[in-house]
């Protein structure tokens, strides 16, 4: 089962504009990681939010995380054809469990 | 430096056949991961290894699925009488630090079965 679901499933912006994607889960968490899907190929982690943190960010990436609401975006400013892909949450439940990826959501960037 | 290599790229075999799957993970990273992706839908797991051993098996869909890694590093995914079900990208990754950190993925091997 999938313990993290991204929203929205697809998203299509111009190039320039912002991109936020969601992530809701059911459990605590030891910590929650974003990464990206280029077509055809493998995932490559983007960023990394521990259940003690609230906000993170690393260059044109911003995580947030909410622990309450058991949710977190992920806000790509700026944004480039380059940045056409497919994006994963993950959660970590500690050290007993494996990392759990949502379904993921599409992104779109058009010139 | 080299990523997570994974062979073939893309493997046909015909239902009820065998196959297997190579992962050569980023020298030095002990702990090695496979997972499974349909089309449309996030890696599902199905088997960790921390060193020789499998830590955690429990993402194997039933008995047709095996996996090794001997010398802990290669570690190989078997499939044995391939259903059409099976059809999908598997994905291997690895880590050096302990579980829920990030993973290094390669680039997958497409499996199709007719």
């Amino acid at each position: 089962s999938q313990q993290g679901e991204e929203d929205p499933q697809a998203l299509s912006i111009q190039e320039g504009e912002n991109a936020t994607m969601n992530c809701s889960y059911k459990t605590s968490i030891n910590n929650l990681q974003w990464y990206r899907q280029n077509s055809g190929r493998g995932l490559v982690h983007l960023i990394l939010i521990r259940s003690n943190e609230r906000e993170k960010h690393s260059g044109r990436l911003r995580v947030t995380l909410d622990t309450s609401k058991k949710s977190s975006s992920l806000l790509i400013t700026a944004s480039r054809a380059a940045d056409t892909a497919s994006y994963f949450c993950a959660t970590d439940l500690g050290s007993y469990s494996t990392l759990t990826f949502g379904k993921g959501t599409m992104l779109l960037v058009s010139p | 430096g080299a990523g997570v290599s994974q062979t073939p790229s893309n493997k046909v075999t015909e239902k009820g056949k065998y196959v297997e799957l190579r992962c050569d993970p980023i020298s030095g990273h002990t702990a090695l991961y496979w997972y499974r992706q349909s089309l449309g839908q996030g890696p599902e797991f199905l088997i960790y290894f921390q060193g020789t051993g499998a830590a955690d098996d429990s993402g194997l869909p039933n008995d047709r699925f095996f996996a090794v890694r001997p010398e802990g590093s290669v570690s190989t995914l078997k499939i044995q009488r391939t259903e059409r079900g099976d059809s999908a990208v598997y994905l291997c990754a690895s880590s050096s630090l302990a579980r829920g950190s990030p993973l290094h993925f390669g680039n997958g091997t497409r499996l199709t079965v007719t």
